[in-house]
Parts: C-alpha cells; structure tokens; sequence
C-alpha cells in the first residue's frame, strides 16, 4: 500500500546529516517504523517510536513525530557509505500483526 | 538469538503450479506475517498468524493461503501461479504483531 508517502530519492555526502520525511495516513497506528533495506536483503528494524512520543534518540539515529501532521522524520548523522540502501516508513493503520509501507527512499552517500 | 530464517531462498515455477515457502520465526515470537515486494506494488502485506491462528489478511485472492505450527514455524502457499506473483516473500518475526523482524526473503520467479 502506498497511503504512506516518501520522497523517492535523496543525495547526501559522506559524514553529513541525512532527513528522510514520510507522511502517513492513520492518527490510530499506535507504533511508526523505519526499515533499511540493502540489496538482496530483508528488511532491518532501524527504530520504531510509539504514537504518543514526539522524538526519539538511538545511537546516530533521531526520530521525530508530529502526529498534528502525520508527518514523520529520520535523521542520520554522520552518514557514511554502508548507509546507502532504501529506507520504508511503516504504520500500523489496523493494529498489530499488519504493517503498511511507504514506497521507500533510495539514499546515496557519496564520498 | 538466531534470526528469522525462510527456505527456500530462491525458487523458479511454472504457471499453474504451486508453491510453499517456509518460515522460522526468532524463538519465543508468536506472531508471524507474510508480505510481498515487488518493483511495481511495493511491500504489499499478505496475512498475519499468531498462536496458530490467522488474526490479520490483506487484500490477495485466495491463491495465497497460509498456516502457523505449534512450534510456530508458519508456511505461505500459492497455488495456481501466475507470471505476476513473480516476487520477493518476506516473512516477519514479533512477539506480539508490533516489533516485527523480517528474513532474508524468498525470491520467487514464475515462468
């Protein structure tokens, strides 16, 4: 499903801060997610922030959420080569057990 | 923790044949969902089972069937293939349907 948007491609140089944006569609997913995915690859959890945080901090990763709205962000700091890959935004619109993706951002870092 | 694992990796049918994928969630997860990602529709959810029992379905013909063990190893079967469910199977581990972990996928080709 692609209710979730995502920009579709971003460009950012080696040991700069990347923002990747999504807007999703449904106030009630209790839980907002971001995946990476690398070539041949499933997807890795990165982070997941509950809906009734604004901000969430984990290593290089910040997640911010403005549930006002349905707008939610990733930054990377320092981004660095092996995070080149695409990165879904999921939802919960139906409660657990079902997630709905973004059609994903491909990010390429670039020495 | 050994991750989730999904057998076969790869897989090449025919039209009209069908085909069952595997999935070994991590130990001690209870819920198991299946999705499809294809270059044109994106990550397409396809059903969730926890406990053995199916508590979620997403929008697929009844092609696409699927079941969870009591170990709670799950299988996904497709039956009548056709060229379009040429595809990358992922399947996901949670302990609850929220905190899902995906495996490496099962490439699917329909000829």
């Amino acid at each position: 499903g692609e209710d979730v948007e995502q920009s579709l491609f971003l460009s950012v140089r080696e040991g700069d801060s990347s923002v990747i944006n999504c807007t999703y569609t449904d106030s009630s997913s209790t839980y907002l997610y971001w995946y990476k995915q690398e070539p041949g690859a499933g997807l890795q959890l990165l982070t997941y922030i509950f809906s009734n945080m604004d901000m969430k901090q984990d290593q290089r990763l910040t997640v911010l959420l403005n549930k006002k709205d349905k707008h939610l962000s990733l930054r990377i700091a320092d981004t660095q080569t092996g995070d080149s890959a695409i990165y879904f935004c999921a939802e919960t619109p139906e409660g657990r057990g079902k997630l709905q993706f973004g059609a994903g951002t491909q990010v390429v870092v670039t020495p | 923790k050994a991750g989730v694992t999904q057998t076969p990796r790869y897989l090449i049918k025919t039209r009209g044949q069908q085909v069952t994928l595997s999935c070994s969630p991590i130990s001690g997860h209870r819920s198991v969902s299946w999705y499809q990602q294809t270059p044109g529709q994106g990550l397409q959810f396809l059903f969730e089972y926890f406990s053995e029992t199916q508590r979620n379905k997403g929008n697929f013909p009844g092609r696409f069937s699927g079941r969870q063990f009591s170990n709670s190893r799950s299988e996904m079967n497709v039956s009548t293939l056709e060229l379009g469910d040429s595809a990358l199977y992922l399947c996901a581990s949670s302990p609850d349907g929220y905190e899902q972990y995906f495996g490496p996928g099962t490439r699917l080709t329909v000829t």
